[in-house]
């Protein structure tokens, strides 16, 4: 089972701070989805990269695929009360049809 | 519109009773997904359908069984709800099972147990 660790657990910052979250294994996926979640609901995909080194620009949100498709990152510029939600990062392996594996997400909480 | 609709929201049960939780959807889609989400916790996948062919995850108790009568509608039935199965469920759709699929979620379906 590849894992998929995702860093801070946690993030509370300020509105029009910046931040990055981070999704890491040791396992190659063959593309990697970034979900939001918000209390009370299911998870809604943000975005879905597939080559490696891929940057992909959604808004004030940016996610990065790495080079060896190993890895992940989710930046958030001038972060806003509305981007507070649980991110999490899932994996489609490399070896198998798309069954995803989960992050256990980042909490993130942006305060006015 | 909803596209993936669970229901109830909100399910209490007491310890042994069988309890149902439903999901329903409009996209017509071919692959119907069960996952299991505790406070703090990734979504693990209990089960999914494909078409009418159901897949079980070696991990998942026996305790969990599913049917999926037609291709809009798919049952989560919990036989002997204990304790630790009190979690959040999550129904989900995908087209087909292929790479880069995107997965669409209900709004999940919140289970207590006293």
């Amino acid at each position: 089972t590849q894992l998929l660790e995702q860093s801070p657990q946690f993030l509370s910052i300020q509105e029009g701070e910046n931040l990055t979250v981070y999704c890491n294994s040791s396992s190659v996926f063959s593309s990697l989805q970034w979900y939001r979640q918000e209390p009370g609901e299911g998870p809604v995909l943000l975005v879905t990269v597939v080559t490696g080194g891929e940057v992909k620009k959604l808004k004030r949100l940016t996610f990065q695929f790495g080079d060896a498709r190993k890895d992940s990152s989710l930046h958030i510029t001038a972060a806003q009360p509305g981007d507070t939600g649980l991110y999490l990062c899932a994996g489609d392996p490399a070896d198998s049809w798309g069954k995803l594996q989960f992050g256990a997400g980042t909490q993130v909480v942006v305060t006015p | 519109d909803a596209m993936v609709i669970q229901n109830p929201r909100y399910q209490v049960t007491q310890f042994g009773k069988p309890v149902t939780l439903s999901c329903s959807q409009t996209l017509n889609h071919n692959v119907m997904y069960w996952y299991q989400q505790k406070s703090s916790q990734a979504p693990k996948l209990l089960f999914h359908y494909y078409d009418k062919d159901f897949n079980n995850e070696a991990d998942t108790p026996d305790n969990f069984q599913s049917r999926r009568p037609n291709t809009s509608f798919c049952f989560l039935d919990i036989r002997s709800p204990g304790l630790g199965d009190a979690a959040m469920y999550l129904c989900a759709t995908s087209t087909t099972r292929q790479y880069q699929e995107t997965q669409y979620f209900g709004p999940g379906t919140r289970l207590l147990v006293l």
